[in-house]
């Protein structure tokens, strides 16, 4: 089945410096991706679509100087969280689907586990 | 606004019996309806989909029931076991279809 594979599973960083999650199809290509944060307890949060060589969409109330989106290739998504505040700390998952426009589930990456010191 | 709503409370049921979670839904008319679980800190998996001209659907101990007169879906788990204890989130699609938007989950709890 179709995997997708999202690295790092954690990362601790600093106060005001930027973090690069990568999200991956291993076997499938994905023109479309989907980036969420989701804080204990709660929904997941879609932050924004990634579009393989076209600038993401961003969700309302979703900065998209801070959250920097690339998705330069069709098996390749990255998040990177600019000038990160505690704040940002939180659990970012990323998604995608093996055929694009299909209602079929979603397969999701196992998620990065951020916390900002 | 569109809002899915999902019991916040946690499940404890004994294992054995059957878990019923529920998720309702308004300001929608969705095409279809989506479960997925959840186990903390890792990615939802997908389980089952549901479309509106379908009443109900199976997939091995799981079942789910779709009524779009209720605005709700009933996910049923059969001889539950403790290795079913996770979150389960009910999903549908939102902006035009091309996005999903998920409720918060339901915590079940299967005791041995």
């Amino acid at each position: 089945g179709a995997v997708v594979s999202q690295h790092p599973s954690w990362v601790i960083c600093k106060s005001g410096t930027s973090v690069k999650i990568e999200c991956r199809s291993l076997d499938f290509q994905a023109t479309t991706m989907f980036w969420y944060r989701q804080f204990p307890k709660q929904s997941l949060m879609l932050m924004a679509t990634s579009n393989e060589g076209s600038k993401a969409t961003y969700e309302q109330g979703v900065e998209k100087d801070k959250f920097l989106i690339n998705h330069a290739s069709l098996t390749l998504s990255t998040l990177t969280v600019t000038s990160a505040h505690p704040e940002d700390s939180s659990f970012y998952i990323c998604s995608a689907r093996e055929v694009a426009g299909s209602p079929g589930g979603y397969t999701f990456g196992s998620g990065t586990r951020l916390t900002v010191v | 606004s569109q809002k899915i709503e999902q019991n916040s409370e946690a499940l404890n049921i004994q294992e054995g019996k059957t878990a019923t979670l529920t998720c309702n839904y308004t300001n929608y008319s969705p095409a279809y309806l989506q479960w997925y679980r959840q186990d903390p800190g890792r990615g939802p998996v997908f389980l089952l989909l549901i479309r509106e001209n379908e009443k109900e659907k199976r997939k091995e101990r799981l079942k789910v029931t779709f009524d779009t007169t209720l605005k709700q879906s009933l996910f049923h788990i059969t001889a539950s076991q403790p290795a079913d204890s996770a979150t389960y989130l009910c999903a549908l699609p939102g902006g035009g279809g091309f996005k999903t938007i998920f409720g918060a989950g339901t915590r079940l709890f299967v005791k041995a």
